[in-house]
């Protein structure tokens, strides 16, 4: 089964800051999705990448797929209250019901 | 408002009590789960349906017992839980892409 990596566990940042939070796998991606969970909320789901190198952004959110598909970031920009919460990195295996996922960055911005 | 509707968003039980969590979706999705994220854990997969069809059971305890009547409604029926299945249980819907969550029930047995 893979396992997903995420660091940092926490991160907590002044409001304007840059930051990068780093996803990891034991095994290739098929694709691996990005999701935002805010307190007391469930997921939601941010980007999907699927070819290796692929970079992807939304507004301040820069997504990136490694070139072996096995590790993907992503940097936030001149970072906002708002964009505290749990950021959860997931891998979709072959099988599109398997969609395993990592413990999670939390990131807080401090305003 | 995702799409998918959770009820109750909060529900405290005794360890003898018997109660149901709902979900509800009307995104026209074939594939609905229930998913349990605890307290420095990731997120757990329990239950999968597609098609009304229960396709997945992650090797969930006996206590915790879905429900899939129709494609567009889900339900977990929970009886003699124990303090450590206090979590956020989530549900979720798909359409063979990413996962479309409710805002979850927050779950606490005493």
């Amino acid at each position: 089964t893979q396992l997903l990596e995420q660091s940092p566990q926490f991160l907590s940042i002044q409001e304007g800051e840059n930051l990068t939070v780093y996803c990891n796998s034991s095994s290739v991606f098929s694709s691996l999705q990005w999701y935002r969970q805010e307190p007391g909320e469930g997921p939601v789901l941010l980007v999907t990448v699927v070819t290796g190198g692929e970079v992807k952004k939304l507004k301040r959110l820069t997504f990136q797929f490694g070139d072996a598909r096995k590790d993907s970031s992503l940097h936030i920009t001149a970072a906002q209250p708002g964009d505290t919460g749990l950021y959860l990195c997931a891998s979709r295996e072959t099988s599109y019901d398997k969609v395993i996922f990592g413990p999670g960055t939390s990131l807080s911005v401090i305003p | 408002e995702t799409g998918v509707t959770q009820t109750p968003r909060h529900l405290v039980m005794g360890m003898t009590n018997k109660k149901s969590l709902k979900c509800e979706q009307h995104l026209g999705h074939n594939a609905m789960y229930w998913y349990k994220q605890s307290a420095k854990k990731p997120l757990e997969l329990m239950f999968v349906y597609n098609f009304k069809e229960q396709t997945e059971n992650n090797s969930v305890p006996s206590r915790f017992s879905p429900e899939c009547p129709n494609s567009s409604h889900l339900f977990l029926h929970l009886h003699t839980l124990q303090p450590e299945d206090s979590a956020l249980y989530l549900c979720a819907s798909s359409q063979g892409g990413g996962r479309i969550f409710g805002s979850g029930t927050r779950l606490t047995v005493v």
